[in-house]
This record gives structure tokens, sequence and C-alpha cells, in this order.
């Protein structure tokens, strides 16, 4: 068990929804990362958060968008979803963001577009 | 830009024999490199890391890997593998230049066959 949490494991919904996926880090990281693991793309980096403020960005969307809350819990927030967007959500926390940390994977949110 | 490549999509090997799953990378400057496992419906799991000093580095489960600065590589090893080494392995990058990102190779499933 990482000690990162993620909610909900898996997610059924139609084309042009929106849902929300929740992280919650390991106790005492600061760091949030989220990635997007699909059979044909493997993992893509989506976005980083550092202390509820944004540090870095991959291949996110337009139509997705991330915050990290004072608490340190993060969401990932899908719109307009497309089938293409099937894909395993994991999200990783790490100590900080300067410093090269080992990430600490949660089990990942399955989401699955009809 | 920095990316990193996983060569083979799959390595099979007998148990007891040695494993090697290959990786190299392109960054600028000085890389961080990282090997992660993932075994079925699992998050990724960190093996090990390399930073500065020492070319070979020691990692979980009996695993170690070897930075080759010449080559651009940082290939996964283990003497002796296990069948419960069979999952799929990810190598990845980060720069040390600021821009925090880190980016994963495509993954390679690695078959240990009793």
């Amino acid at each position: 068990d990482s000690g990162v949490t993620q909610t909900p494991k898996h997610l059924i919904t139609a084309t042009g929804q929106r849902v929300t996926l929740r992280c919650s880090p390991r106790s005492g990281d600061l760091s949030v990362y989220w990635y997007q693991q699909s059979l044909d793309q493997g993992l893509q980096f989506l976005i980083q958060y550092y202390n509820g403020e944004e540090r870095a960005k991959g291949n996110i969307l337009e139509r997705f968008s991330a915050q990290q809350f004072p608490d340190l819990h993060s969401e990932l927030n899908l719109s307009s979803l497309e089938l293409g967007d099937s894909a395993l959500y994991f999200c990783a926390s790490s100590s900080g963001v300067a410093a090269p940390y080992e990430q600490y994977f949660g089990p990942g949110t399955r989401l699955t577009v009809t | 830009a920095q990316s990193v490549a996983q060569p083979e999509d799959q390595v099979n090997v007998a148990e007891g024999n040695p494993l090697t799953v290959k990786c190299t990378y392109s960054v600028s400057g000085n890389p961080y490199l990282f090997w992660y496992v993932q075994y079925p419906n699992r998050g990724l799991q960190f093996l090990l890391k390399y930073i500065t000093g020492d070319n070979l580095v020691k990692g979980s489960y009996g695993f170690e890997a070897e930075f080759n600065k010449s080559q651009t590589s940082f290939h996964l090893k283990k003497p002796s593998a296990l069948v419960s080494d069979s999952a799929l392995y990810f190598c990845a990058v980060r720069d040390n230049v600021g821009t925090y990102k880190y980016i994963f190779g495509t993954g390679t499933r690695l078959k240990v066959l009793a």
C-alpha cells in the first residue's frame, strides 16, 4: 500500500459528460502528479501541483483541469468526455518538487466512456 | 526536449537466468533516472533511481540498474529472474534544469518463464 488513495476505483459514463477524480496524497507529501495510462500511449504525464500551486504541465487537454486544495488532496476534472478518454488515471505524490524524489502511485481510477 | 525510450515491448527470460530491460534517454543537462514496476491492476511501484555518483544503482527486490552516460542508457538488471518478477516495467527521466516534468517510457512487459 503506497499511502496514496484514489476514488472512485471505476467510473463508467457517457460521451459528453463531466467527471471528477479524487486523489489524497501520502501523509506529508506536498506534490501531486496526474497521469493517464492508455493501451496505445503508455503513461502520459498530465499535470503536477505542489502545495496548491501548479508546477508543471504535460499533455493535458483543455477539456481537463485539476486543482490541489489546502488539505493537499487533488481533483482532476474531465469534461466533454470522448471515447478516447477511456483510460486508467493515476495520481502520484512525492515529498517535494525540486529534488528528484520518487513518486508513490495510487491504485488508479479506471474511466470507461461509452 | 527530454525523452525516454524502451526499445522492447516484451522481454522473455527463463527463471533463474539474468534479465535486462533496456532504457535510453535524452535530456538537457544531467539526468535523474528512475525505474518503476507495475503489477496487474496495481499502480506503479518505485524500484530505484539514479541521481549522481556510482553508476551502478541497487534497488528493491534484487534489481539494479547501470547508468551509462556515453550511451545515454539506464538498463535494469537482475542476476537471477523469478516468475514473480513478471510485470510491466517503466523507465522514467527528469531533467535537472527546473521543468519538474517526469517523462515515462512506454513500458516493457517482462515475462519470466518457469
